[in-house]
């Protein structure tokens, strides 16, 4: 059973370009959660969907950032314009409920120059 | 809103040492989960706590959940190298609203000195 799937694992953009995030869940999963690291930092909740439906995206910035989980294919973090204050680790996560423990991916590391 | 405290920040050890990462919350939680991030990796689900008071082992590993579910512990016995990496516990909220339920601390880095 193939684990939380991330791709790209390294992204570069200059800033003022688009990086879309992509992400997997493992099989049976239907939570999806993002979450961003700064270096020697904790993670921080962006956003949590449910297939088709945006959950609670009260971690995410109201400008530039969206997020989707289509019903069909992976789920999308997208930053549009990007500028060097983005540049981090962006993890996704996800579980078969709620309450349970959440299985992160392998996070996308996105360097802005 | 729910806030997360763990300490220490950074715990250097000597090999062989004992270690205890604690974790408060402000509020009761449902429960209590516990991650370990390697360093350049991803965070790994390691345990969750769901019983007032309840402890669980797993190998050289021990975790506690207070009585009053406020507050947990991580404690590693005679620490290996393979042991280094940041540890982080999450509290999970009385769900409601819709929310993400699961508030993260911001870690102990774990520092092994051979």
């Amino acid at each position: 059973n193939a684990g939380v799937m991330q791709n790209p694992r390294h992204l570069v953009r200059r800033r003022g370009q688009e990086a879309r995030l992509r992400c997997s869940p493992m099989k049976g999963h239907s939570h999806v959660y993002w979450y961003r690291q700064l270096p020697e930092e904790g993670l921080k909740f962006m956003v949590y969907l449910q297939k088709e439906n945006i959950i609670d995206e009260s971690g995410m910035p109201k400008e530039r950032f969206s997020a989707e989980f289509p019903k069909e294919g992976p789920s999308i973090l997208r930053i549009q314009q990007v500028v060097r204050g983005d540049s981090a680790a962006y993890f996704c996560a996800s579980s078969p409920n709620l309450d349970g423990g959440r299985n992160f991916g392998p996070g996308t590391r996105l360097t802005v120059t | 809103g729910q806030q997360v405290m763990q300490i220490p920040q950074y715990q250097h050890v000597q090999e062989g040492e004992d270690f205890t990462t604690y974790c408060n919350s402000s509020t009761t939680l449902s429960n209590i989960q516990w991650y370990k991030q390697r360093p350049g990796g991803h965070p790994v689900f390691l345990i969750q706590l769901v019983k007032s008071g309840e402890v669980k082992k797993q190998k050289r590993l021990t975790f506690q959940f207070g009585e009053a579910k406020k507050n947990s512990s991580l404690h590693i016995t005679a620490t290996q190298t393979t042991d280094v990496g940041t540890y982080f516990c999450a509290g999970g909220r009385y769900s409601g609203g819709g929310a993400d339920g699961l508030t993260f601390g911001k870690g102990t880095h774990l520092i092994i000195q051979p």
